[in-house]
């Protein structure tokens, strides 16, 4: 059974530096690219950017590129999205997915509150 | 970066009828193209790719069609676990990959 695990929420002050991670379980991690999607309070789905463990290739969404760092470390099959310095704007819940392109498993989601 | 675009914003429908969700494309996505369903509080769920298959575990009564730029998703008699939020997304050549904006079907 393929699995997403995520790890848990996070409140945080503005300027902060985050990391939050996507544990995969089930099925060879180097064999889809891994997505990082964020939804805002009442919002839509965006795609941020994903990478792909097999060989570290990693894209990202114009609107976030510079904003965010996706990393993967495929000797415990774990994506990870990260943050140097937090806005108030980046509370979110974001989730992790995978799949050939579509994606076809999905994490829990990960709530990300910067509050000061 | 291909812009995806998602008609009407919110679609009130009766449990039993049919619903019938829009996705445009800003240029051609050929086939590769997916759609989700997301319920209130969470993670979305794959529900069709390629345009037009429906993934493991999915009702018949959800379908699929177009290509390049116009695609639809319908659903053939609303149940009421299907008031839900559809979100399209294109997974063309490379990244990114975008989705639309969300349609919201809810109960009439």
């Amino acid at each position: 059974e393929v699995q997403l695990v995520q790890s848990g929420a996070e409140v945080k002050r503005p300027g902060e530096s985050l990391k939050i991670s996507c544990e995969a379980s089930g099925y060879s991690f180097v064999t889809y690219w891994i997505a990082w999607v964020r939804q805002m309070p009442g919002e839509g789905l965006e795609w941020m950017g994903a990478i792909y463990p097999g060989d570290s290739d990693t894209r990202y969404s114009p609107s976030f590129q510079g904003q965010v760092t996706i990393s993967a470390d495929k000797s415990i099959n774990t994506a990870y999205l990260q943050w140097n310095s937090l806005k108030a704007s980046d509370t979110a819940m974001y989730y992790c997915a995978t799949g050939p392109g579509r994606l076809d498993y999905w994490g829990q989601g990960t709530l990300v509150t910067v509050s000061s | 970066e291909i812009v995806m675009t998602q008609s009407p914003a919110t679609l009130s429908v009766s449990p039993g009828e049919r619903a019938t969700l829009s996705c445009r494309a800003s240029q051609s996505v050929s086939n590769n193209l997916a759609w989700y369903q997301q319920r209130p509080g969470q993670a979305p769920r794959l529900l069709i790719y390629g345009a037009v298959t429906r993934a493991t575990g999915i009702p018949v009564r959800f379908s699929g069609s177009g290509s390049g730029t116009e695609f639809t998703l319908t659903i053939s008699s609303l149940q009421s676990e299907d008031f839900a939020v559809y979100y399209c997304q294109h997974y063309n050549n490379w990244p990114p990959w975008t989705f639309g904006q969300g349609t919201k079907v809810e109960i009439k």
